[in-house]
């Protein structure tokens, strides 16, 4: 149980497009969710933290304009990166807290690597 | 603050051997301490987790042991085994039923077990 995917593994795009990034909770109610982006050989970065239903609440230094979440539906939330550049290659890892459970957990996905070009 | 440091960056150690990753943290609202896992091009999972009413906690080869006082805790992988081979990331979170607390992680171990 408690199973999270992310889709799509891996994309590539080019420099100026939009590629968007989902996050399902396969087996149980994701009531938050959460967008970590990873640098190689770097620890987790906090991107933004996601209610079902309401605005995500981005952290400091990331632009909500840029990268746009959306957490529309208790099993899925997206991640969208607009006018992808360069430097917004990463790993993107999305994580879900069980709103049903009694005990706090994040259960992460397999993450997607994004390659803008 | 709201850091937690972790040591060292990386680790090699002989197949057999006992590992050791060493993390402290300042905040002492922090109440939850897990461990993740991460292969590389995969996302963490959660290894082993304690709370400090605790001193030590062990899970097969996996163990924590935890300092209240000193505020530090640490992991240590028994009869370490080249499958370990990973990095591992410690964090700590504050009031852990709280479904929008975040997770605040180290800046990671990188372990290596030589075959």
């Amino acid at each position: 149980g408690a199973v999270v995917s992310q889709h799509p593994s891996w994309v590539i795009c080019k420099s100026g497009t939009s590629v968007k990034i989902e996050c399902r909770s396969l087996d149980f109610q994701a009531t938050t969710m959460f967008w970590y982006r990873q640098f190689p050989k770097q620890s987790l970065m906090l991107m933004a933290t996601s209610n079902e239903g309401s605005k995500a609440t981005y952290e400091q230094g990331v632009e909500k304009d840029k990268f746009l979440i959306n957490h529309a539906s208790l099993t899925l939330s997206t991640l969208t990166v607009t006018s992808a550049h360069p430097e917004d290659s990463s790993f993107y890892i999305c994580s879900a807290i069980n709103g049903q459970a009694s005990s706090y957990e994040q259960y992460f996905g397999p993450g997607t690597r994004l390659t803008v070009t | 603050q709201q850091q937690v440091k972790q040591s060292p960056q990386s680790l090699i150690v002989q197949k057999g051997g006992i590992s050791i990753i060493n993390c402290a943290y300042e905040n002492t609202a922090f109440d939850y301490f897990p461990w993740y896992q991460q292969f590389p091009g995969k996302g963490p999972a959660l290894l082993i987790a304690i709370r400090p009413d605790v001193s030590e906690k062990k899970e097969g080869r996996f163990t924590i042991s935890f300092n209240k006082s000193a505020k530090q805790f640490s992991l240590h992988i028994m009869d370490s085994q080249p499958g370990d081979s990973a990095t591992y990331f410690c964090a700590a979170t504050d009031r852990p039923l709280n479904r929008d607390d975040k997770i605040i992680f180290g800046k990671g171990t990188r372990l290596h077990i030589l075959p």
